[in-house]
């Protein structure tokens, strides 16, 4: 079993829909928590971080984590075009700096 | 400014030859990081070097060689190039427990 699941879509919505993306995971160690947005032929870029359980909210972006469950959620609401990238989970263990990344998310969000 | 820069930013060369691809950050980071991701993009860790100190060491083929001269360069040498090595290689650098900051990459196509 992989440290991290993330279904890898592609998922495709019309702008201003909500958008829900997730990830699973089973290491229980894991405490960090970040969302990565990557475009096309760019670096992953970090949109979301949260340190154990409960939500994180930035602008039109709120980071879910359920510890219990080990199960991890960015919500993206009004979807514009320019959300249009993959986003790639991470996570890692309260010591030590390995990061498990998730296989990422493609989205598309149609004008 | 950019904060951890990549060259060069393409690479094309000819099955068996030797290349590098260098690595700078510029955030004060003592950690970075040297990522292959495939066209699936997924990212996977290959090194990672602690204060010119290796500490992370995946199964990654002894052509691979990196080579950290301070805690602010981390350079990546690849012997004898194969189809295989065709692949997007990301540098990233944080703190040495962080958020990883990732630079645009480096986009290897051996023929």
């Amino acid at each position: 079993q992989k440290e991290v699941e993330q279904d890898p879509g592609p998922l495709s919505v019309p702008e201003g829909a909500i958008v829900s993306l997730n990830c699973t995971y089973s290491n229980s160690a894991f405490q960090y928590f970040m969302w990565y947005r990557q475009y096309s032929r760019k670096g992953p870029e970090l949109l979301m971080y949260t340190y154990s359980s409960g939500n994180k909210e930035d602008g039109r972006f709120t980071a879910q984590v359920d510890k219990s469950s080990k199960y991890i959620s960015l919500f993206i609401r009004d979807s514009q075009p320019s959300d249009s990238a993959t986003y790639l989970c991470a996570m890692s263990a309260t010591t030590g700096n390995q990061f498990y990344f998730g296989t990422g998310t493609s989205l598309t969000v149609i004008p | 400014d950019t904060a951890v820069s990549q060259t060069p930013k393409y690479l094309v060369t000819q099955m068996g030859n030797d290349k590098s691809i260098k690595c700078e950050q510029n955030l004060g980071h003592d950690t970075m990081y040297w990522y292959k991701q495939d066209s699936k993009k997924f990212l996977k860790i290959m090194f990672s070097y602690n204060n010119k100190e290796l500490i992370i060491n995946e199964t990654v083929p002894n052509r691979f060689s990196p080579k950290s001269p301070d805690k602010a360069h981390l350079n990546l040498h690849i012997n004898s190039l194969e189809l295989g090595d065709s692949a997007v290689y990301f540098c990233a650098s944080s703190h040495k427990v962080g958020i990883q900051y990732f630079g645009a990459g480096t986009r290897l196509s051996v023929l």
